[in-house]
C-alpha cells in the first residue's frame, strides 16, 4: 500500500538555525499538508497546498516558515531561524479527496 | 468554523472490557469524521471514517463510531479491550469548506489494565 513518508526521522538543531523537513506524499494525491504536535498538545493544523500554492495557512505559519514542491515529488517545510518552540513532531500528510493520509513525523528539537 | 471536544483527556479500562471514548464536534457544514490512534513514538494511523454514508462505522482492530447529528457525537467504541489498544486517539473533523483541512481534538490516552 502506498504511504507517505518522511525524513528524517528525528532533527537536532540550534537555536537560530534553519531546518528542511521532507515528505514524499502518495504520488497521485493533489493535496499537501504539515501538521504539527508540541509535546503532549494537540496535533495543530499549519498549512495545506494545492496547485502549487498555499490554499491555507494557520497562525502559527509565519514569515519563519515555508513550503515548497521543488520537483512534483517531495513536499518540503523550511524553518528559516528556529526558536524553543518549534520544538515539536512535524507531520506531513497528502489526500485525495476522501482522506489524508500521515507520514510517520519528523521529531524536531531545538536547542 | 470547525471543533472538536474529546470529553475525556484519559480513560482506563481493564483488558477484555469494553472501551468507550466520546467525541463532540462542532461544524457548519455536513462534516467528514475521524479516529485516527497514535501509538508512543508512533505516527498518526486512520481507524476509521465518516463521510455521509452509514451512520455506524467499522473500523480496524474491532473499533466503531456512530455519527449522531442531533447529538454532534461521533463517541468511538470497542467491546473488548486489548493490551495493545493502549494508546492516543483523536477525534478529527474536517470539512470540504475549510479546504479540507483537519481540526483535532485534544486526545484521549487509553491505559489497558491487565
Amino acid at each position: 500500500e502506498p504511504e507517505v513518508t518522511q525524513t528524517p526521522s528525528h532533527q537536532v538543531t540550534q537555536m537560530g538555525q534553519e531546518v528542511i523537513l521532507r515528505c514524499v506524499p502518495i504520488s497521485n494525491h493533489l493535496y499537501f499538508y504539515w501538521y504539527r504536535q508540541i509535546l503532549g498538545q494537540k496535533v495543530e493544523f499549519l498549512v495545506s497546498f494545492y496547485n502549487n500554492e498555499i490554499s491555507e495557512k494557520s497562525e502559527i505559519f509565519d514569515d519563519q516558515f515555508s513550503v515548497e514542491r521543488p520537483d512534483g515529488s517531495n513536499f518540503t517545510l523550511k524553518i528559516r531561524s528556529t526558536k524553543l518552540e518549534d520544538s515539536a513532531m512535524y507531520f506531513c500528510a497528502s489526500s485525495d479527496p476522501g482522506q489524508e493520509y500521515f507520514g510517520p513525523g519528523t521529531r524536531l528539537l531545538v536547542l | 468554523a470547525q471543533s472538536v471536544t474529546q470529553l475525556d483527556s484519559h480513560v482506563s479500562v481493564s483488558e477484555g472490557t469494553p472501551v468507550l471514548l466520546r467525541c463532540n464536534y462542532s461544524s457548519s457544514y455536513s462534516p467528514s469524521l475521524f479516529w485516527y490512534v497514535q501509538h508512543p513514538n508512533k505516527g498518526l494511523q486512520l481507524l476509521l471514517k465518516y463521510t455521509s454514508a452509514a451512520t455506524l462505522v467499522k473500523g480496524i482492530n474491532g473499533f466503531e463510531a456512530e455519527f449522531k447529528k442531533s447529538e454532534t457525537s461521533f463517541h468511538l467504541t470497542k467491546p473488548s479491550a486489548h493490551m495493545s489498544d493502549a494508546a492516543e486517539y483523536f477525534c478529527v473533523v474536517s470539512e470540504r469548506a475549510a479546504g479540507n483541512k483537519l481540526t483535532f481534538g485534544g486526545g484521549t490516552r487509553v491505559l489497558v489494565k491487565p
